[in-house]
C-alpha cells in the first residue's frame, strides 16, 4: 500500500471559490505532513508542512490533518487564477526521504 | 532562478543514444536527489547523495547511472533508454536530515523516441 495517496483531479474552480485538496495516508505512525505547490514548467516548492493534528493557517492557505481518519486538506480561500497549479500531499518517511501524492492540477478561471 | 539549476530544460533522445542530465545548487547544501515525475504518478525517488555518497538506488534501472563529483553538483547518465522513461526529471537540494528544507530544480524534460 502506498504511503499517501491524492486524487489527481482536475480541478476547476472560479475566482473566489473555496479550493478544497485532500490526501489519505496508510501509517498512523506519521506526524509530518507537507503540501508542496508546482506551477507549470517548475519543480515543487514547499507550500507548507504541519506536525502531527490540527490546522495551520498561512494567509489564505489552510492545512489540516485529522490524524483519526488519517487525511489530510488543504484550503485555499479567495481563490485567485495565481493559485492555478499543481498541489502535492508529501509525508517524510525519515530525515530526508519523501512520499508524495500523485498531486492534483487546480486551475482557477477568472 | 531557484538556488538549484538544472540543464538542458528540454531533451529528446532515441533509445540508441547517450545523454547526461546536469544539476548545480549553491546553496551549500550536503544532500541531492534524483526524482522522476510521470504524468498522473507521485513523484519517484531515484537516488540520493550525502556528502558525495551515494546512499539510496531505489531500485533504478542501470540504463540511469548517477555521478556526485561533489556536494554542489549531480549528473544523471542515460544510456539505452526506453520510451516509458519518457517524464520530467527533478533534482532536488536539501541539508542532510531536513526533510521540509528540499529545494528543487525546474527540471529536465526527457522525451525518448
Amino acid at each position: 500500500q502506498k504511503e499517501v495517496e491524492q486524487d489527481p483531479g482536475p480541478l476547476s474552480v472560479p475566482e473566489g471559490a473555496i479550493v478544497s485538496l485532500n490526501c489519505t495516508y496508510s501509517n498512523s505512525a506519521f506526524q509530518y505532513f507537507m503540501w508542496y505547490r508546482q506551477y507549470s514548467r517548475k519543480g515543487p516548492e514547499l507550500l507548507m508542512y504541519t506536525y502531527s493534528s490540527g490546522n495551520k493557517e498561512d494567509g489564505r492557505f489552510t492545512a489540516q490533518v485529522d490524524k483519526s481518519s488519517k487525511y489530510i486538506s488543504l484550503f485555499i480561500r479567495d481563490s485567485q487564477p495565481s493559485d492555478s497549479a499543481t498541489y502535492l500531499c508529501a509525508i517524510p518517511l525519515n530525515d530526508y526521504k519523501l512520499s508524495f501524492g500523485a498531486g492534483t492540477t487546480v486551475t482557477v478561471r477568472a | 532562478e531557484t538556488g538549484v539549476t538544472q540543464t538542458p530544460r528540454h531533451l529528446v533522445m532515441g533509445m540508441t543514444n547517450k545523454k547526461s542530465l546536469k544539476c548545480e545548487q549553491h546553496l551549500g547544501h550536503n544532500a541531492m536527489y534524483w526524482y522522476k515525475q510521470s504524468a498522473k504518478k507521485p513523484l519517484e525517488l531515484m537516488f540520493v547523495y550525502n556528502f558525495k555518497e551515494q546512499t539510496e538506488n531505489n531500485s533504478v534501472p542501470s540504463r540511469f547511472s548517477p555521478e556526485c563529483p561533489n556536494s554542489s553538483h549531480l549528473f544523471l547518465h542515460l544510456h539505452t533508454l526506453q520510451p516509458e522513461d519518457s517524464a520530467l526529471y527533478l533534482c532536488a537540494s536539501s541539508h542532510t536530515g531536513e526533510f521540509y528544507g528540499y529545494t528543487f530544480g525546474s527540471g529536465t524534460r526527457l522525451t525518448v523516441v
